[in-house]
């Protein structure tokens, strides 16, 4: 009963590649968040999503797209993955805005 | 344009002592702030939400306090245990959440 899951948990894949990020949460919450964490460990925000819309596009190439099939779900694609993109990305939701955040367990992205 | 900070990024304490992490940030105007602990490996969990309107929020051992007027936050922690260890970050709500980069505690047993 994750609150928060993301598939894969490891991925490692070649320069150049299109790749996919998973998320769902089963907690009923309205919005939904990526962030991508640096090997310094530091959290940015990437994208947030209310009730299946943008509402948060932070300056991320846009080889990055989310999309947001239903507000239980937040995808992430990657085109023409690059070395810069490896790092630790996380899902995350909220009820709202002044609630908690509840974090997936994070995707490690290696691209070689 | 709203920063936050965390010193320091790490800290070595002897088990059972109390101690404080330590939480600033440059614009006053924010809606609330939370406390994350983060083990390796893994993504955040929640520790502590104060709203803005709140001083100080308390759950078993752990107490954050709010001082918006000096851009403060503290994480206290009473009688650490080794099960403790781990990376604390604060985040904060303006028009979005910004997290700070997180202070790396380890408690010696």
């Amino acid at each position: 009963d994750t609150a928060v899951s993301q598939t894969p948990k490891y991925l490692v894949t070649q320069m150049g590649n299109d790749k996919s990020i998973k998320c769902e949460q089963n907690l009923g919450h309205d919005t939904m968040y990526w962030y991508k964490q640096d090997s310094k460990k530091f959290l940015k925000i990437m994208f947030s999503y209310n009730n299946k819309e943008l509402i948060i596009n932070e300056t991320v190439p846009n080889r990055f797209s989310p999309k947001s099939p239903d507000k239980a779900h937040l995808n992430l694609h990657i085109n023409s993955l690059e070395l810069g993109d490896s790092a630790v990305y996380f899902c995350a939701s909220e009820l709202e805005g002044n609630s908690p955040l509840h974090f997936g367990n994070g995707t490690r992205l290696t691209v070689t | 344009k709203q920063e936050v900070t965390q010193i320091p990024a790490a800290l070595s304490v002897p088990e059972g002592e109390n101690l404080v992490l330590n939480c600033s940030f440059t614009d006053s105007a924010i809606y609330n702030l939370q406390w994350f602990r983060q083990d390796p490996g893994k993504g955040l969990t929640s520790l502590l939400l104060i709203q803005s309107s709140q001083r100080e929020q308390t759950s078993g051992r752990l107490n954050a306090s709010l001082d918006k007027s000096s851009g403060r936050s503290t994480l206290y922690i009473a009688a650490s245990q080794p099960g403790d260890s781990a990376t604390y970050l604060c985040a904060l709500r303006d028009d979005k959440i910004i997290f700070g980069k997180g202070t790396r505690l380890h408690i010696l047993p």
